[in-house]
């Protein structure tokens, strides 16, 4: 099976300040898609990447794949209060929509 | 707004009984969809595959007598937690792939179940 493993397990950032967050896979990884969540409630779609070096980015968010699709990396620039929350990452291993996920980074925004 | 909806949100029930949880596909057909099961500060474990018009598929270790899953049409799947026990109680949430833009995998907002 697929492994995912995030790391930072968790983090403190001050407002203002960038964080990184990395997923890396034990296969190449066919998608590989980034969720914010707060516990116990639903996932919250952030971005999907599929091709080897692609970056997308939304507002203060870049997620990068790397050229051998094993390695993921979810910036933010400037954080506020509202990116508080928890990250996953999670991989398609076989087939469309069945996602393994990583253990999740607890992300906590100080004033 | 959601594009996939789950009912109830929150359910209490007692040991020994059965309980529904639904998800929904608001405004796309999904011939899939997946259950998945998170325990408390942990990462979501996939349950089972559900499949319009087919039985559904369980992960390694999970009983389908205990989560019964029926995907009886294509906007609807249902888990169904058969003789609840408290080692049950859980946050369950459900996804669909697809939704407008094609390779988007939408997730509920999750139910969480107590069973006392």
């Amino acid at each position: 099976s697929q492994e995912l493993e995030q790391s930072p397990q968790s983090l403190i950032v001050q407002e203002g300040k960038n964080l990184t967050i990395n997923c890396t896979s034990s296969k190449t990884l066919y998608g590989l898609y980034w969720y914010k969540q707060k516990y116990g409630e639903g996932l919250i779609f952030l971005m999907m990447l599929q091709k080897g070096g692609e970056e997308k980015s939304h507002e203060k968010i870049t997620a990068k794949l790397d050229e051998k699709k094993q390695q993921s990396s979810l910036h933010i620039t400037a954080s506020q209060p509202s990116h508080a929350g928890i990250y996953l990452c999670g991989a398609d291993p076989d087939s469309w929509g069945k996602l393994q996920f990583g253990a999740g980074t607890q992300v906590v925004v100080t004033p | 707004g959601a594009v996939v909806s789950q009912h109830p949100s929150r359910v209490i029930c007692k040991s020994g009984t059965s309980v529904k949880i639904e998800c929904r596909s608001l405004d796309f057909q999904a011939t899939t969809m997946f259950w998945y099961r998170q325990f408390p500060k942990q990462s979501l474990m996939l349950m089972a595959t559900s499949n319009e018009g087919s039985k559904a598929t369980y992960e390694q270790g999970v009983e389908k007598d205990k989560f019964l899953i029926n995907h009886a049409s294509l906007t609807l799947s249902t888990l169904t937690v058969t003789s609840a026990h408290p080692e049950d109680s859980s946050f369950y949430i459900c996804s669909a792939p697809g939704g407008k833009s094609g390779n988007t995998i939408y997730f509920g907002e999750g139910s969480w179940l107590t069973v006392v």
